[in-house]
């Protein structure tokens, strides 16, 4: 099993440009989410989809969308990156089950905006 | 906003040594977990702590939970290099479990 595979691993875009970063998963997770870390930040999540077919948004969703393509897929798209967004992306699943929902992440984006 | 604290923000430590990490929050919760993430890669799950629970091991892993403090305490073992990494800790509040909230992390540097 690969877990969870994120693409691409490095990007470098200009301000205004915009991209698609994408996410998949092989654990038949229902649950998927989307990260940015920062220095001195921890994790902020992005945006989150608790089954196929919902999304909702986390912390710090302004300037992001995302789809869950299907119950494997979850993309996260930039329509005007801005410099801000320079960042590393993760994408985790996790299967929400009685009490426990721990999550698995992928190996994350880099992604600089000029 | 961040729900989770740790502390100290970075340790070192020698080989062989205990390493204990501090984490502390803000609202009631259902479980609290601790994830590592060595540099340049993304976060493994370490161990996961139920709210109705004190203590937790696993291997050279050990987990306490306060609630009364709203904290909680890491500590490593028999510390060795291939530890290094950062350590974060991560809150599912009360309400669900579908989101989980991290902590800013704490560096672990042991020295060989």
């Amino acid at each position: 099993n690969a877990g969870v595979t994120q693409t691409p691993k490095f990007q470098v875009l200009k301000t205004g440009q915009s991209m698609t970063l994408q996410c998949a998963q092989d654990m038949n997770h229902n649950s998927m989410y989307w990260y940015r870390q920062d220095p001195g930040m921890g994790l902020r999540l992005i945006y989150y989809s608790a089954s196929e077919g919902t999304t909702d948004k986390g912390e710090v969703p302004n300037g992001y969308n995302v789809s869950r393509l299907n119950k494997r897929e979850f993309s996260l798209r930039l329509e005007s990156a801005a410099p801000s967004q320079t960042s590393v992306y993760f994408c985790a699943s996790s299967e929400v089950r009685g009490r426990t929902n721990e999550q698995y992440f992928g190996p994350g984006t880099r992604l600089t905006v000029t | 906003s961040q729900q989770g604290e740790e502390d100290p923000q970075a340790l070192s430590i020698q080989e062989g040594e205990n390493a204990t990490m501090n984490c502390s929050y803000k609202t009631s919760i259902n479980n609290l977990q601790w994830y590592r993430q060595n540099s340049g890669r993304g976060l493994v799950h370490l161990i996961l702590i139920r709210s109705n629970e004190r203590e937790k091991h696993s291997g050279r892993l050990r987990v306490t939970l306060d609630t009364s403090k709203k904290s909680s305490s890491l500590l490593i073992t028999a510390s060795r290099a291939a530890d290094t990494a950062s350590y974060f800790c991560a809150t599912a509040t009360l309400g669900g479990y579908q989101k989980v909230t991290f902590g800013i992390g704490t560096k672990l540097q042991v020295i060989p």
